[in-house]
C-alpha cells in the first residue's frame, strides 16, 4: 500500500525551513528519502532503518517513528537547490528489496 | 561508467509494437531495479533482480512485461504489444546491495500513440 505524503506542495523562500511527512498503515522495515528535478533520476538523501539506524550525507534530517510508522524529512535553512519534487519510500519486512514509493511533495523555495 | 545509464533516454511506439528498454547499471553493483513513473506520481516498482536471478517480479503489471538481466550486469525491460497505459518513464536503479541508496537512471519515456 502506498504511503501517504503530506503537504502535496509547498513553497518557501530561501532560508526558511520546511518538515515533509510520510505515513504508512503496514510495518515499516526502512524508509527512504529520494529528491527528483524535473526530467531528472531521483537523487538519495537518507535511509532510517527500524531501530533508529539513520543514514544520510546531507545536511538535511530525518525521523522515523517506528510506533506510528511514519517519517518526517527537515529541511532547515532552505536553499535553490532544494527544489524539487521529495519522494518518500517505504520498505515492509515482508517486501523483500521492493520500495514503495508516495506519490510525492513538490517543494520549491524562491529567492 | 559513473552512473546508471539508460537507453533510449525517449522512445515513441505505435500501440502494438514492441519495445526494448536498456539499463546499465553502476559497475559491481548486485542489485538491479525497474521501476515505472507515471507523470506526476511516485516511482511504482516493477521488478527486482539480484546478479542475473529475478528474485520478485510481482510488479509487473502483465505478461507484456518481460524483463532480464542474463550475465548480471546489462538489463532489459521488454514490453510486447504495446498499449497507451505503457505510457511512462521506466527507470532504472542500481545498488550495491539490496537494501541501500539507490542510484537512479534518468530513465526511458515511452510515449505509445
Amino acid at each position: 500500500q502506498q504511503p501517504v505524503q503530506s503537504p502535496q506542495a509547498v513553497i518557501l523562500r530561501e532560508g526558511e525551513d520546511a518538515v515533509i511527512n510520510c505515513s504508512s498503515s503496514k510495518a515499516l522495515y526502512s524508509v527512504h528519502w529520494y529528491r527528483q528535478k524535473h526530467g531528472e533520476a531521483p537523487v538519495f538523501l537518507m535511509i532510517l532503518l527500524k531501530g533508529g539506524e539513520q543514514k544520510g550525507h546531507e545536511k538535511i534530517s530525518a525521523s522515523f517513528n517506528e510506533k506510528k510508522q511514519q517519517s518526517s524529512l527537515y529541511l532547515t535553512a532552505s536553499q535553490l537547490s532544494y527544489s524539487g519534487t521529495y519522494f518518500c519510500g517505504t520498505e515492509k519486512e515482508t517486501s523483500g528489496s521492493r520500495l514503495t514509493f508516495g506519490e510525492g511533495t513538490q517543494l520549491t523555495v524562491n529567492p | 561508467g559513473a552512473g546508471v545509464s539508460q537507453s533510449p533516454r525517449y522512445k515513441v511506439a505505435k500501440r502494438g509494437q514492441d519495445v526494448a528498454l536498456r539499463c546499465d547499471p553502476i559497475s559491481g553493483h548486485v542489485s538491479l531495479f525497474w521501476y515505472q513513473q507515471a507523470l506526476g506520481q511516485g516511482p511504482e516498482f516493477l521488478t527486482y533482480f539480484q546478479n542475473e536471478a529475478q528474485l520478485d517480479k510481482s510488479g509487473l503489471p502483465s505478461d507484456r512485461f518481460f524483463a532480464e538481466r542474463p550475465e548480471g550486469s546489462v538489463s532489459t525491460l521488454k514490453i510486447q504489444r504495446t498499449q497507451q497505459e505503457d505510457s511512462a518513464v521506466y527507470l532504472c536503479a542500481s545498488s550495491f546491495v539490496s537494501t541501500g541508496e539507490l542510484f537512479f537512471g534518468e530513465g526511458s519515456r515511452l510515449t505509445v500513440l
